[in-house]
C-alpha cells in the first residue's frame, strides 16, 4: 500500500492552523498513525485507529479520515510543533509504510 | 521510564557486514514485539523488520529481506539487527522500537548511524 502525503512542505505562523493530508493507494478503514520527527530527535507517535491521541499528546492535535483520505490538522500551531510529520498505515503488512513527509516549517 | 540504546554502527564497505543492537530497560522487554525503522539520508521513515516475543514470527520489507536478520535475546532485554551484503542504499539511521497496540512503535531510541561507503 502507498502512502501519499501532501504538501510536502508547509510553511505556517506561530498560532495558525495546520492541516495535513495523507492518501492510501488502497482502503485501510482507519488503520493509519500519525508521527512527529523533529530534527536530531527520534520520532514520536501522536495518533493511532486515524483518530485517536495518544498517551501524552496535546489536543491541538486532532485527525481524522477512513479508507484512503486523512488529515492530521494542528490548531494553535506552537514553536514545538514546527517538525516532519509522517502517516503510516498499518492494515495490510509486511511493509507497514509511511507517508513520505510533510515538512512544516515557519513562516 | 522505558530507553532504548542502539549501538554497533559505524561505516562499512558494500557487501560487509554489520550488527546492531539495542538494549532496553523500563518495561518487560519479553513481553512486546520490536521493530527496527530507518531513515536515509534526506529521506523519509522506512520501516524494516519487526519481531514477536519469541522469535516465532519475523518480518521483513522486501528491500532487506534474504540479507538482514532480526533477533532478540530476552534475558539480555536485547533487539539485533544482523546486516549482512550491505549497499549503499541501506545507509541510514536505524531506530530500534517498542511496539504496543497494533504493533505501532510508540517508543524509539536514539538511533544509530550506518553508512555503507567505498
Amino acid at each position: 500500500i502507498v502512502m501519499t502525503q501532501s504538501p510536502v512542505t508547509l510553511s505556517v505562523s506561530p498560532g495558525e492552523r495546520a492541516t495535513l493530508s495523507c492518501r492510501a493507494s488502497q482502503s485501510i478503514s482507519n488503520n493509519l498513525a500519525w508521527f512527529q520527527h523533529k530534527p536530531g530527535q527520534s520520532p514520536r507517535l501522536l495518533i493511532y485507529d486515524a483518530s485517536t491521541r495518544a498517551a501524552g499528546v496535546p489536543d491541538r492535535f486532532s485527525a481524522y479520515g477512513s479508507g484512503t483520505e486523512f488529515a492530521l490538522t494542528i490548531s494553535g500551531l506552537q514553536s514545538e510543533d514546527f517538525a516532519v510529520y509522517y502517516c503510516q498505515q498499518y492494515l495490510k503488512w509486511p511493509p507497514r509504510t509511511f507517508g513520505q513527509g510533510t515538512k512544516v516549517v515557519f513562516k | 521510564e522505558v530507553q532504548l540504546v542502539e549501538s554497533g554502527g559505524g561505516m562499512v564497505q558494500p557487501g560487509g557486514s554489520l550488527r546492531l543492537s539495542c538494549v532496553a530497560s523500563g518495561f518487560t522487554f519479553s513481553s512486546y514485539w520490536m521493530s527496527w525503522v530507518r531513515q536515509a539520508p534526506g529521506k523519509g521513515l522506512e520501516w524494516v523488520a519487526n519481531v514477536n516475543h519469541d522469535e516465532s514470527e519475523k518480518y521483513y520489507v522486501d528491500s532487506v529481506r534474504g540479507r538482514f536478520t532480526i533477533s532478540r535475546d530476552n534475558a539480555k532485554n536485547s533487539l539485533y539487527l544482523q546486516m549482512d551484503r550491505l549497499r549503499a542504499d541501506d545507509t541510514a539511521v536505524y531506530y530500534c522500537a517498542k511496539c504496543e497496540y497494533q504493533l505501532l512503535e510508540n517508543a524509539w531510541g536514539q538511533g544509530a548511524q550506518v553508512t555503507v561507503s567505498s
